[in-house]
């Protein structure tokens, strides 16, 4: 149970151009989606709490403006990067509170690699 | 600051031994507390969790948690090469146990065929 699919699974785009990345829940409805960035040989971080219908809480340290976070509906949670820049590369992994899945354990998605150039 | 310490590593062992791997945590409110097993350039992978003090075992794995201690290990019994990779420890952050987790820095295991 909880399954999420993320899209794209990679990309890579130039400097200064925006990515958005797609967090699908598959087999529940998502009420609520944690966001984590994995920078390279670093562990997760958690980056925000997205809720279906209200703003998005944001991390100390993460910038609400350059990482715009959309919970359009019970199905989906979408993270747009904005001007993007190198230093934004990293794996970025949505996963909702355990609760939501059918064995209430903590589960991860397959994830969005993001290189910038 | 709310913490997950893990030794780094690499942790060698050759195979079929057992690998030992801990965890300590700063927060003692946190009630949920996780093993993850990741694999260079994937998404982590549930091994174990475990909530209550003491000993939980899945075939090869037990988890085991002293939370007066705040640690939490994990023992891998007879290593296999695939189990090679870095292990993640995770903490929920409290309050409430359905909260974003606190991660470790990882252990790399290397298992030595």
């Amino acid at each position: 149970g909880a399954v999420v699919s993320q899209h794209p699974s990679w990309v890579i785009c130039k400097s200064g151009t925006s990515v958005k990345i797609e967090c699908r829940s598959l087999d529940f409805q998502a009420t609520t989606m944690f966001w984590y960035r994995q920078f390279p040989k670093q562990s997760l971080m958690l980056m925000a709490t997205s809720n279906e219908g209200s703003k998005a809480t944001y991390e100390q340290g993460v910038e609400k403006d350059k990482f715009l976070i959309n919970h359009a509906s019970l199905t989906l949670s979408t993270l747009t990067v904005t001007s993007a820049h190198p230093e934004d590369s990293s794996f970025y992994i949505c996963t909702p509170p355990k609760d939501l899945a059918g064995d209430n354990e903590q589960y991860f998605g397959p994830g969005t690699r993001l290189t910038v150039t | 600051q709310k913490e997950v310490e893990q030794n780094s590593g690499p942790l060698s062992v050759p195979e079929g031994a057992i690998a030992s791997l801990n965890c300590t945590y700063s927060d003692r409110g946190s009630q949920s507390f996780f093993w993850y097993r990741q694999y260079s350039g994937k998404s982590p992978e549930l091994i174990m969790s475990i909530y209550s003090n003491g000993d939980k075992e899945d075939g090869r794995f037990t988890a085991q948690l002293n939370k007066a201690s705040q640690y939490v290990s994990l023992l891998i019994r007879d290593s296999q090469p695939s189990d090679s990779a870095t292990y993640l420890c995770a903490v929920n952050r409290p309050p409430g146990e359905n909260t974003p987790l606190v991660f470790g820095k990882g252990t790399r295991l290397s298992v030595i065929a």
